[in-house]
């Protein structure tokens, strides 16, 4: 399986730049895609195939990468950008998540 | 207007089956594939099997042994059942959409608590 490892928490600013990493154990090309949860909601899609921003989600979040090593920035952050930030691969079965950033407040 | 919605019982007794049930609207399930994915308490994300759009089905190898996912097109309706439940396996299940392979829609999420 394709192990996704992410940093477990990120203490952030508001209006600050922040990128969120993910690290692929093997290459994914680009089938590697972002979601956003907040408390208690479902997990929503923000970035697909890398790069491409969800409709609807806020131009502030932009993602980036290929292969191995993967970023998601939020520039800037806002308030309502605080929560959990998953990466998932689907470049094989079985698809799998990152355990998680939790993006949190300084 | 793309919705997925998950029922089913809250709560299951140890070794017992869970059923779960996603009913979509907006989209048909022969053009769309619906994935099933778990997440425990204060954890994260664990992908659990797929219906594709063809019939066809894809399991986590983890959970494969214990797991079935089926269809009802006519009624919109895909299915999970998975056996020999344990207290790990207390989590919020969700269905999501996926046209290609990212999932841009997802349920509100069910809920299940794994005790007697």
């Amino acid at each position: 399986d394709t192990v996704l490892t992410q940093s477990p928490a990120l203490a952030v600013s508001l209006g600050q730049r922040v990128t969120i990493s993910c690290r692929a154990s093997k290459s994914v090309s680009t089938y590697m895609h972002w979601y956003q949860q907040k408390s208690g909601q479902q997990p929503k899609l923000l970035i697909y195939s890398a790069s491409n921003l969800e409709s609807g989600v806020p131009s502030r979040f932009s993602g980036s990468g290929s292969g191995t090593d993967f970023t998601l920035t939020i520039d800037p952050v806002e308030a309502d950008d605080i929560a959990n930030y998953y990466c998932q691969q689907s470049n094989e079965l079985p698809y799998t998540f990152g355990a998680g950033t939790k993006l949190e407040l300084k | 207007q793309v919705q997925l919605k998950e029922s089913g019982p809250g709560l299951v007794q140890p070794s017992q089956t869970l059923s779960l049930t996603c009913t979509v609207s907006g989209f048909s399930l022969t053009s769309y594939h619906v994935h099933w994915v778990r997440q425990p308490p204060g954890k994260g994300l664990e992908w659990m099997g797929v219906m594709w759009s063809d019939g066809d089905t894809s399991y986590n190898s983890a959970l494969k042994s214990r797991l079935s996912i089926s269809r009802d097109t006519s009624k919109s309706q895909v299915f999970l059942k998975m056996s020999s439940l344990q207290t790990e396996d207390t989590a919020t299940y969700y269905c999501a959409r996926s046209g290609k392979a990212v999932m841009d829609a997802w349920g509100q999420g069910a809920s299940v608590t794994v005790s007697s």
